[in-house]
């Protein structure tokens, strides 16, 4: 089975700070992806990487900065937190080829 | 630009009924489409998924089958159950392309 993991469940930070969102997955994909999730707002592209030192900008990436520097680990960093920038950040992987995406268990970030 | 229409929601129904969720598209050539479901508190996980026209999509008793005519990926399912709720998310790749673009979801609560 394929598996994706973050670093977090739950996180509280606080305005201002840097905060560092990992994930790793263990099938060897070239893809990886960072999505912010809404309410009423569904699921935003942030980032993706389709190889290593890769990255390419989604639909939403002010605010974020993102780092590859191993195949496995994808990071998504918050220079500075702000408080809208409180969401649930799920990350996700896949081959080039199949595309299909599997998703890790989400990361609620909440920011004061 | 590619698009994905789900049915709004909420959806609520009782025990055994039978589900259907519409889902449209607006892709140029021939995409992938998916079904994802995220039950509460977790991230995304892959339902089904079809790679070409009239194929059928099925997993835990859901079906869904692309019909490139009517630009349809509807989910159904022929008795639902409680564990079924969740928030599902029709979501569709493009022809050359790694991201995917997600429907709004429908949140589909089942009583028992």
């Amino acid at each position: 089975d394929v598996k994706v993991t973050q670093s977090s469940r739950y996180l509280v930070k606080r305005t201002g700070e840097k905060v560092f969102l990992e994930c790793v997955q263990d099938m060897d994909h070239e893809n990886m992806f960072w999505y912010r999730q809404d309410p009423g707002l569904g699921l935003r592209l942030i980032y993706f990487s389709y190889d290593v030192k890769m990255k390419e900008k989604g639909d939403i990436p002010e605010g974020y900065s993102v780092s590859r520097e191993k195949k496995e680990r994808f990071s998504l960093i918050l220079e500075s937190a702000s408080t809208n920038q409180t969401s649930m950040y799920l990350c996700a992987s896949s081959f080039h080829s199949p595309r299909t995406q599997y998703f890790g268990p989400g990361t609620r970030l909440t920011v004061l | 630009g590619n698009s994905v229409t789900q049915m709004e929601g909420p959806v609520t129904l009782s025990e055994e009924a039978f589900l259907t969720i519409n889902c449209t598209y607006t892709a140029t050539g021939y995409p992938s489409l998916f079904w994802y479901v995220q039950y509460p508190g977790e991230g995304l996980q892959l339902l089904l998924k079809a790679t070409k026209a009239d194929d059928k999509g099925s997993n835990k008793g859901f079906e869904a089958t692309y019909r490139k005519e009517t630009t349809s990926f509807h989910l159904e399912k022929g008795s639902v159950q409680v564990s079924d709720s969740a928030v599902y998310f029709c979501a569709l790749i493009s022809q050359g392309a790694q991201k995917l673009v997600f429907g709004q979801g429908t949140r589909l609560t089942i009583n028992p």
